[in-house]
């Protein structure tokens, strides 16, 4: 079956540590993203890739980075800059970067101890 | 003023209604989105619409693009349609560079 899987489910990080969030697709698709969602918010872009080896900063890539050298896996590295970590990220695909639905995975919590 | 806004927040139905959220949005767009996220936290995009109407089963979407205005319809609702429901635009120039409303917590009891 085709789709978009993140891991894992639920993540904790310590002060001071970096974390990373895995996110794999098996849709062939180019274009990859990376979301935050806040209690209240609408998602909120951190990172977006239209092709492999390119990555753009999205509306909140402060504290975030990403790295997309295979087709398929777009990791996001939540760094210890960034100082409000606890949110529910999503990573998505599409075919192109225009005008296509996006396929959504299933989502990491990622909370501070 | 936010550029997506969603009505109801918070939306209760018993099942069998007949039920509308509705969405309005600022900016000049190519294309909507509605978007279904399930308690667990997953989405599911529902449609992708730029005009007219479309269906899917017992959901419809509407847009009027003159209006800035969308609206999601679920007819003969079921617990099981029990989520929050989102629409996003495009932005940017980059259709898929999307603003997402906050989303429209719907409960259908039985």
């Amino acid at each position: 079956d085709g789709g978009i899987t993140q891991s894992p489910k639920y993540l904790f990080r310590k002060e001071g540590q970096n974390v990373t969030l895995s996110c794999e697709q098996n849709l062939n698709h180019d274009a990859m993203y990376w979301y935050r969602q806040d209690p209240g918010q609408g998602l909120r872009l951190i990172y977006y890739s239209q092709i492999v080896n390119d990555f753009q900063k999205g509306d909140i890539a402060e504290g975030y980075s990403v790295s997309r050298e295979k087709k398929e896996s777009f990791p996001l590295t939540v760094t210890s800059a960034q100082k409000n970590p606890t949110a529910f990220y999503l990573c998505a695909s599409s075919i192109s970067l225009s005008g296509n639905i996006q396929y959504f995975g299933a989502g990491t919590r990622l909370s501070v101890l | 003023k936010n550029e997506v806004e969603q009505s109801p927040q918070n939306l209760t139905a018993q099942e069998g209604e007949f039920i509308t959220i509705n969405c309005s949005y600022s900016v000049g767009i190519s294309a909507l989105h509605w978007l279904q996220q399930h308690p667990g936290g997953g989405i599911v995009s529902l449609f992708m619409l730029s005009s007219g109407k479309k269906k899917h089963g017992r959901l419809i979407a509407t847009i009027n693009i003159q209006e800035k205005h969308s609206s999601l319809h679920i007819t003969a609702s079921h617990p099981r349609d029990s989520a929050v429901y989102i629409c996003a635009v495009p932005y940017g120039g980059a259709t898929n560079k999307l603003i997402f409303g906050t989303g429209t917590l719907l409960a259908v009891q039985p």
